[in-house]
């Protein structure tokens, strides 16, 4: 079935950059996507990407999609503590399928 | 502001007892959505909307029942039968865009007493 996975934690320091990793199973999405989901809110769009890019910049943020492998990225240059949140990669194929999100954690 | 509001912030309930969560958008948007999330689980959703007055199951609609006789408002009600209700409900809508951009309400905490 389909199925979307990340790591749950990840820490690094102000002014380094992040980098998140998602995994996929099914190859027919058409979009995948970055949500953000700060404490005690709902999530807010970040980013996509059409399944028939592999680059996307945005900013301070990357998305990278290696399709052969159905692995997505997300790279936040210049991390700041207001970055400080939980990371959610979705995918759509039939309807949208959310990894678990990776708690961003930004240390001064 | 358009946006989407889900009331309340924080909701008890009692063993037994029904309850009503509350999502409302003046986004103009035909789609909306409730998901439940989970500590480490993500989001799974519960029940969808497409239009008026038509609603279809989520992947763990059981104990759960929704409503739609507004385009504004899609209302969750958390039934006795849902046995494991507390987790952070959260509502979101979309316009149907293709890509898929879902806007989310700021969430409702459910606890049992």
């Amino acid at each position: 079935g389909e199925d979307v996975e990340q790591s749950l934690f990840l820490s690094v320091r102000e002014g380094d950059s992040s980098v998140i990793n998602c995994t996929y199973t099914d190859s027919s999405s058409t979009y995948l996507y970055w949500y953000k989901q700060e404490p005690g809110a709902g999530l807010q769009l970040l980013t996509y990407i059409f399944s028939n890019m592999d680059m996307k910049q945005d900013q301070r943020l990357t998305v990278l999609l290696n399709k052969k492998d159905k692995h997505l990225s997300l790279r936040i240059a210049d991390t700041q503590t207001g970055d400080s949140a939980i990371y959610f990669c979705a995918e759509k194929e039939r309807k949208l399928i959310f990894g678990q999100g990776t708690e961003l954690s930004v240390k001064p | 502001d358009g946006g989407i509001t889900q009331s309340p912030k924080y909701l008890f309930r009692k063993e037994g007892q029904n309850v009503t969560l509350s999502c409302e958008q003046n986004l103009n948007h035909d789609a909306m959505y409730w998901y439940r999330q989970d500590p480490g689980q993500g989001l799974r959703l519960i029940y969808y909307s497409q239009i008026v007055n038509d609603f279809q199951k989520g992947d763990i609609a059981e104990g759960y029942s929704v409503s739609r006789e507004k385009k504004e408002s899609f209302p969750l009600t958390v039934t006795s039968a849902q046995k494991n209700p507390t987790a952070f409900y959260l509502c979101a809508s979309s316009g149907g865009q293709g890509y898929e951009k879902l806007f989310f309400g700021s969430g409702t905490q459910l606890s049992v007493l």
